[in-house]
């Protein structure tokens, strides 16, 4: 079993649509929870870390459920330039900062 | 530019032959970071270093892989007698360590590799 799994998507979503990722994880004692955002052949860049109150930046909402192990993303008002592979990424307890990778969900907002 | 930089961007090598890529990481960060990612694979971890010491290795890292930051700037990573399933993208990280808090990792734009 994988340690981070996301739904591969695509999803393809309208301008102006609400769409929700999700992603679980296997360890329970990660520490730190993440979303990256990486463009097509381009790095991985933060978007946001995830914290167990929910956190919210702009149109994107991030919240940490430790007890089921679940991380999700929202995004409000999607735009065209949204379109990108979301990372769903944690930081194992110790570690030395080594972050570990979800497989990405990929979205494409059309117009 | 003052972001992470890895040279070459591209490279395309045989089977059998070995290949070294380098990773500037941004000036003062300690810690640097090699991830490798495959087509439709999110990054995975392959080794750390905190200055010059290399303080965690993956076991994705084979004895054809070593990884070197001498001075505790610039890294390199060598692969010896390449493989096919060595094609990839290599990424580079860096980030500051602050005790207490977050340490972003940033990501340089990566050397993709093309094993014939």
């Amino acid at each position: 079993r994988k340690e981070v799994e996301q739904d591969p998507g695509p999803f393809n979503v309208p301008e102006g649509a609400t769409v929700a990722f999700n992603c679980t994880y296997s360890n329970s004692a990660s520490q730190s929870f993440f979303w990256y955002r990486q463009d097509c052949r381009k790095e991985p860049k933060l978007l946001m870390s995830v914290y167990s109150s929910g956190n919210e930046d702009g149109r994107f909402t991030a919240q940490l459920n430790r007890a089921s192990q679940y991380i999700s993303l929202l995004i409000r008002d999607s735009k065209l330039s949204d379109s990108a592979t979301y990372l769903c990424v944690v930081k194992p307890e110790g570690g030395y900062n080594k972050l570990i990778f979800g497989a990405g969900t990929r979205l494409a907002v059309h117009p | 530019d003052t972001g992470v930089s890895q040279n070459p961007r591209h490279k395309i090598t045989k089977r059998g032959q070995n290949v070294t890529f380098r990773c500037d990481p941004i000036s003062e960060h300690n810690r640097l970071y090699w991830y490798r990612q495959t087509l439709g694979q999110g990054p995975e971890f392959l080794t750390y270093f905190q200055n010059e010491a290399q303080l965690e290795k993956s076991r994705l890292l084979s004895d054809r892989f070593s990884a070197e930051r001498p001075k505790g700037s610039f890294s390199t990573l060598e692969i010896q007698r390449t493989e096919q399933g060595d094609s990839a993208m290599y990424l580079c990280a860096s980030s500051l360590s602050l005790a207490g808090s977050y340490e972003e990792q940033y990501f340089g734009p990566g050397t993709r590799l093309t094993v014939t």
